[in-house]
């Protein structure tokens, strides 16, 4: 069965550093996403994409996040100048819904951790 | 606007008895509803979906959910806990299939 693959699984760096998740969503689907979940808190939406553009955003989601398709198969999240605060799994999901259909579900990857230290 | 609130941050239960996780939904309009299964440094791990066919839906590993739209609600449900059941549990709502919203999440914890 496909998957969503993101790596690296752990990624650690220090506070003021750039860092990039890379996700690779499931080949045919339409929509990605990017979610994190602090240690112990709840799963926060970040960003929505479909059609090479940004569909939704959360209040999480300012000017130091931004994602990226580069190349038709990855999907990245970068953090320019990373905080403390940023510190958590960050998840990268897909869905293969179009045309207004809402039967397919979120795929998601097994998460990245970035560690800001 | 779309919401899900889920009842019980933590629920415990024994082994081989009866498991109930509790979902309630605000929707303006038919939602699709999930449950997503998170085990201790995985990822999220989808259980079972309901899009508007039968209300009563079956998952995986033994996971039922009752759409009950005259209560808002979408109860996971198991008949006998298992030990690997203990995970945490994500109630989530869609409406227009590109917009997800979570609830907060209940801990399940298995009692051996």
């Amino acid at each position: 069965e496909p998957e969503v693959t993101q790596t690296p699984s752990h990624q650690v760096t220090q506070m003021g550093q750039e860092v990039i998740l890379r996700c690779v969503p499931i080949s045919n689907h339409l929509y990605f996403y990017w979610y994190r979940q602090i240690l112990g808190q709840k799963v926060e939406f970040l960003v929505s994409f479909y059609n090479n553009e940004i569909s939704e955003k959360s209040e999480i989601f300012d000017d130091q996040f931004s994602v990226e398709r580069p190349d038709g198969s990855n999907f990245t999240l970068k953090i320019r100048s990373t905080k403390l605060e940023d510190s958590a799994m960050y998840f990268c999901a897909s869905t293969g819904t179009g045309g207004g259909s809402y039967n397919s579900p979120l795929h998601f990857g097994n998460g990245t951790r970035l560690t800001v230290t | 606007a779309q919401s899900v609130t889920q009842l019980d941050s933590h629920v415990s239960v024994s082994e081989g008895t009866p498991v109930l996780l509790r979902c309630n939904y605000s929707s303006s309009y038919s939602p699709s509803l999930f449950w997503y299964v998170q085990h201790p440094n995985k990822g999220l791990q989808l259980l079972l979906k309901y899009t508007s066919a039968a209300t009563l839906v079956k998952g995986i590993n033994g996971f039922e959910a009752e759409f009950k739209k005259s209560e808002t609600s979408f109860h996971l449900t198991k008949p006998s806990a298992h030990m690997s059941d203990a995970a945490e549990y994500f109630c989530v709502v869609s409406r227009t299939g590109n917009q997800f919203y979570f609830g907060t999440g209940t801990s399940l914890t298995v009692i051996p």
